[in-house]
């Protein structure tokens, strides 16, 4: 069973601070990784894709990939009171399906 | 990114009923994707839409209950037949970009709410 795990919090963060996400996969074949947003009663929307080991940087997210520990990681710099919602770890295994984790409620403290 | 429009948004049925829902991409994209999401839970993969071949179904889910259309490479629905309370949940629609290679990312509709009765 490919699984994809995240701490489902909430994860609790003062405005202005780094939120830290994390997310474990199963299958070591894994190539390609995602994170989704999604606010209460909307859809996911796409925020980070990483592919290589190391780190990506758009704008205040990091992603970070590490292979090896099968762990990948997105970073929130400069935290804001919009940024609360629940984030979603997906990799994909190899195919065309993707595995999601169950998410983590991430809250912005004004 | 591609705009996917789902309709209808939100519907509230009568058990016994079926509802037709509607995922349009404003590209041409090989793989679509069926998804439910239960309150407050994650995504579960209902079935893979690929144009011109049969949907391929997850383990529970089955083509007579959950029967799914492909008829060109913008455009799928989702039919819930016989539905029953235990349906209710938000059904959401993506699409693989990039020519649906795995390695791309999905985009999602803006979901539909559905609620039994």
């Amino acid at each position: 069973q490919k699984e994809v795990e995240q701490n489902s919090g909430p994860l609790s963060v003062p405005e202005g601070a780094i939120a830290s996400l994390n997310c474990t996969y199963s299958d070591r074949g894994s190539q390609s990784f995602f994170w989704y947003r999604q606010y209460s009663g909307k859809s996911p929307e796409l925020i980070m894709f990483i592919y290589s080991n190391g780190d990506k940087e758009d704008g205040r997210f990091t992603a970070q990939l590490n292979k090896a520990s099968q762990y990948v990681s997105l970073l929130i710099r400069d935290s804001q009171p919009s940024d609360s919602a629940t984030y979603l770890c997906a990799v994909n295994p190899g195919g065309f399906k993707t595995i999601f984790g169950a998410g983590t409620r991430l809250f912005v403290k004004a | 990114s591609a705009v996917i429009s789902q309709k209808p948004s939100r519907d509230i049925c009568q058990r016994g009923t079926s509802l037709t829902i509607q995922c349009q991409v404003d590209s041409q994209v090989t793989m679509m994707f069926w998804y439910r999401q239960q309150p407050g839970q994650s995504l579960t993969l209902i079935a893979t839409a690929n144009q011109g071949s049969e949907a391929t179904y997850e383990s529970g889910f089955v083509i007579d209950k959950f029967p799914i259309s492909r008829p060109n490479l913008t455009f799928s629905t989702l039919t819930v037949s016989n539905m029953s309370p235990e349906d209710s949940s938000i059904y959401l629609c993506s699409a693989g970009m990039g020519g649906g290679a795995g390695n791309q990312p999905q985009h999602f509709g803006d979901g539909t709410r559905l609620s039994i009765l």
